[in-house]
């Protein structure tokens, strides 16, 4: 079955780019329609940070939509997100998923994310 | 933007009991678009129910779901000692968009 493995710095300085990937195995990442990132933080729970498709296409949570990019890497299987000018605010545990359909079916194990100097 | 209230913050119940989950949406959300998800420590969210009411794949019977409108429930009709656990409802809505509620702890005595 479908397994989502992400990866990243655990640290990123304030005012940097947070840049995470998302490994996807077990199957191919054209099999599926939407894929989203989503964040945790005791501070603000579970935030659906925003999703991609399989074309390419995104929506963004629009509190943080200046500041997010996400690409999707057929070639490789990879999802990569990309969030600029960090504070600590950011400091979180992020997740990858797959959309089963309006909810995330297949989550990966999180990376965690501390935003420090 | 939809606001999901969850309650209680903490239930505390004994194997065998049957425990009562709310979720309250700040506007109507349709059916198709609310889920729920059990997180253990240390653990990402599995989603337990979608559309409302639908088990997800795997999901034990005991688990069920039901609501509509701007009001859901998940019943654990009788609790096994693996249940305890934090459960978070989420709804979509467009644009697109997911919320979480702030969810509710369940400990099993």
């Amino acid at each position: 079955q479908v397994q989502l493995q992400e990866s990243g710095p655990g640290l990123v300085k304030p005012s940097g780019t947070l840049s995470l990937t998302c490994a996807v195995s077990g199957g191919s990442i054209s099999s599926y329609d939407w894929w989203s990132w989503v964040r945790q933080s005791p501070e603000k729970g579970l935030e659906w940070i925003g999703q991609i498709s399989r074309r390419g296409s995104t929506d963004y949570n629009p509190s943080l939509r200046s500041r997010i990019t996400m690409s999707i890497d057929k070639s490789r299987n990879l999802l990569s997100l990309r969030l600029g000018s960090v504070t600590a605010a950011d400091t979180a545990v992020y997740y990858c998923a797959r959309h089963g359909g309006f909810f995330q079916d297949v989550w990966g194990q999180g990376t965690t994310v501390i935003v420090s100097s | 933007e939809i606001v999901l209230t969850q309650s209680p913050g903490t239930l505390s119940l004994s194997p065998g009991e049957r425990a009562t989950l709310s979720c309250r949406a700040s506007q109507a959300v349709s059916s198709s678009y609310l889920a729920w998800y059990q997180q253990k420590p240390g653990q990402a969210p599995r989603v337990l129910i979608y559309g409302a009411s639908s088990r997800a794949t795997g999901i034990p019977d005991r688990f069920s779901g039901s609501g509509s409108g701007t009001d859901f429930t998940l019943t654990i009709s009788a609790l096994e000692p693996e249940d305890s656990a934090v459960y978070y409802c989420e709804s979509f809505d467009k644009p697109p968009r997911y919320t979480f509620g702030q969810g509710t702890k369940l400990e099993i005595k």
